[in-house]
């Protein structure tokens, strides 16, 4: 059973490019979550969803950023016009059930975003 | 607002040396705690979690935790080190899945 697939495990985009990062979750696991993690920082949810639902978009920026879970297919974190803040590891995580207290979390090995 | 602070950025051991990563929290209600270990070039593992009950948590590749009301700390513990534990270790708190915070990260780094 393989575990939660992130592609492409490097990603390099100028400024002003769209940068798309895809998340396989688990088998068997409709429920997706996305974290930033920046240098010198500690993992920083942005967004949980379900198939087909975004359930909490909290941690999310306003503008630019956006992300999809399918029927089918993987979940996808959009970020429109990258800017170098931007830059940063982004890790994808699945779970089985809803997002409650106990519910493990499977982490897929993330995506380094660099922009020129 | 909840927040977890990891003290040491950064701690070097010898192999077979004991271990403590520290991890202090701010939570407004009981908290629930995690390790997380992140190795490089893989993703995160959960190595433990404290919701309730007994204190001291065991978790997996013989790591044990903490939980210290009094001091609001989740001290993670190891008592040998082993060259495979070099890696980033993240403490984090959270009532749920989508309200997690995670602690900066300390390396572990694990001399011969």
């Amino acid at each position: 059973n393989a575990g939660v697939m992130q592609n492409p495990r490097h990603l390099v985009r100028r400024r002003g490019q769209e940068a798309r990062l895809r998340c396989s979750p688990m088998k068997g696991h409709s429920h997706v979550y996305w974290y930033r993690q920046l240098p010198e920082e500690g993992l920083k949810f942005m967004v949980y969803l379900q198939k087909e639902n975004i359930i909490d978009e909290s941690g999310m920026p306003k503008e630019r950023f956006s992300a999809e879970f399918p029927k089918e297919g993987p979940s996808i974190l959009r970020i429109q016009q990258v800017v170098r803040g931007d830059s940063a590891a982004y890790f994808c995580a699945s779970s089985a059930r809803t997002g409650g207290r106990n519910e493990k979390l499977f982490f897929g090995s993330g995506t380094q975003l660099s922009v020129l | 607002a909840q927040s977890v602070t990891q003290p040491d950025i950064h701690i070097t051991v010898s192999e077979g040396a004991s271990l403590e990563l520290r991890c202090n929290y701010s939570y407004g209600a009981t908290p629930y705690l995690f390790w997380y270990v992140q190795s490089p070039g893989q993703g995160l593992q959960l190595l433990l979690k404290y919701f309730s009950g007994d204190t001291l948590v065991q978790g997996i590749k013989g790591f044990e935790a903490e939980f210290k009301r009094s001091q609001s700390s989740f001290n993670l513990r190891k008592p040998s080190v082993h060259w495979s534990d070099a890696a980033e270790y993240f403490c984090a708190v959270g009532a749920g899945n989508n309200d997690m915070r995670f602690g900066a990260g300390t390396r572990l780094t694990v001399k011969p």
